[in-house]
């Protein structure tokens, strides 16, 4: 069975400092991707960054980072410079075919 | 903004009514994905549709129907309504053959409560 878990329900921090979500993962898949969304208040789920699993070198997107671990299925967001905007739910979320499969989430809050 | 487009945006209905909710593809994708948030949880894959077929369905009972259109449009249908069913209900679109892990972009979502 395709499991993702996060482990951390809620999570704070100040503005302008640093925050990491974790999330681990179980599949037998070789060729799939992992995912961060992010789903704030107006619940709009939008694509934070991708990692495909065949690629060695963790994925960036400005503000936003991961952590791929393939051999401990472990694929965490790392978020710099904490912003206002940033205040949202967070899923991991994993696809070795057809479907999405979400963690439970990460309420994290930015805090002023 | 993905360019998903969903309607409504909120639905009321009652308990055994029946139900269909909309979803507008982004431009160039033929695939589209429904899925079921209840609240404080993560979204679960109810099915997929790719050129007009079935691609795939998660554990959702028969009520839980679709359809695609030509255009890739989809529809959701639900019957028998129970208020279990009351959730967000988020569409996602992607191209490709839906055999293939890609990047799926989401739509705003209708939220279902059922009475």
């Amino acid at each position: 069975a395709q499991t993702v878990t996060q482990s951390q329900p809620e999570m704070s921090v100040q503005e302008a400092e640093t925050v990491t979500l974790s999330c681990t993962y179980d599949t037998s898949e070789n060729n799939y991707y992992l995912f961060w969304y992010k789903q704030p208040p107006s619940r709009q789920m939008i694509l934070v960054i991708r990692q495909e699993a065949y690629k060695q070198q963790n994925a960036t997107e400005n503000r936003f980072s991961v952590n791929f671990q393939k051999a401990a299925k472990s694929f965490s967001l790392k978020i710099s410079d904490s912003q206002l905007g940033d205040t949202a739910m967070y899923f991991c979320a994993f696809i070795g075919g057809n479907k999405l499969v979400f963690g439970a989430g990460t309420i994290l809050r930015v805090k002023s | 903004e993905t360019g998903v487009t969903q309607s409504p945006t909120h639905l009321i209905k009652t308990r055994g009514q029946q139900v269909t909710l909309r979803c507008s593809s982004q431009s160039g994708h033929n695939t589209v994905s429904w899925y079921q948030q209840a609240l404080g949880q993560g979204p679960q894959f109810i099915f997929q549709y790719y050129r007009e077929e079935e691609n795939g369905r998660g554990n959702f009972p028969p009520r839980f129907s679709g359809l695609q259109f030509p255009n890739y449009s989809s529809e959701l249908n639900v019957n028998a309504l129970e208020l279990d069913d009351s959730a967000l209900y988020l569409c996602a679109s992607t191209v490709g053959s839906g055999w293939a892990p890609d990047t799926q972009y989401f739509g705003p979502g209708t939220r279902l409560t059922v009475l």
